[in-house]
């Protein structure tokens, strides 16, 4: 939606190659959250930010609420990595209702 | 340690049918969330519970929709009566509460015909 932007809406990356997704918020935003979405349609926790940053193996994921942004870093992308990815923002609500972006469909090429 | 647990995985359903999709939060989480899924409007909250209350239901959504929490680990969304534009994901969700992490469940795929 509006309020969360996600960019590119699709990306094909070679196996073993770097990138970057990306999501602008124009709400207000406390927390973030990125998922993986898997063919069969679950939905795979990756990252819960506050402002700042955080690393899992390959993932690693920025938050800036200064500048109402947030990337997920993708390095040596492999196979599995394929699917969508989606950011969602928790608002400061205190309700932990999630305003999700579109999603970014990654296709990770042999 | 069991997750969000949906059922069923996969519905199929009449026009002008009643279907009740069922969710089971994940233990000692307060906070209970249902959205839709569709590729044209992507991720929709539904209906938002704290501590089985009805915080939230949908606006949009009220009046064919109606999500229940009758005990603290099991909710459901009963969709009444059906019409194909309903033909959805329907994903259940839950947290311990406020801005903390939200957990999804593995979702009900809804086909109306």
């Amino acid at each position: 939606g509006d309020q969360v932007k996600q960019s590119p809406s699709a990306l094909s990356l070679q196996e073993g190659t770097n990138s970057a997704l990306r999501c602008n918020f124009s709400i207000a935003t406390t927390t973030v959250q990125w998922f993986l979405q898997n063919p069969r349609g679950s939905l795979m926790n990756l990252f819960y930010l506050v402002p700042g940053t955080k690393e899992n193996g390959r993932l690693k994921s920025t938050f800036n609420s200064k500048e109402s942004y947030s990337t997920l870093h993708i390095r040596d992308a492999q196979l599995e990595d394929s699917g969508t990815y989606f950011c969602a923002a928790e608002a400061n609500t205190n309700t932990g209702k999630l305003t999700f972006g579109d999603g970014t469909v990654l296709t990770v090429k042999p | 340690d069991a997750g969000v647990t949906q059922t069923p995985r996969h519905e199929v359903a009449e026009k002008g049918q009643t279907i009740i999709l069922k969710c089971e939060p994940v233990s000692g989480h307060n906070d209970l969330f249902w959205y839709r899924q569709t590729k044209i409007q992507g991720l929709e909250l539904l209906s938002y519970f704290r501590s089985k209350s009805l915080m939230e239901d949908g606006g949009a959504f009220k009046d064919r929709f109606k999500a229940e929490m009758l005990n603290s680990s099991f909710s459901t969304l009963k969709i009444q009566p059906t019409e194909p534009k309903d033909s959805a994901v329907y994903l259940c969700a839950s947290s311990l509460g406020g801005n903390t992490e939200v957990f999804f469940g593995k979702g009900t795929r809804l086909t109306v015909v």
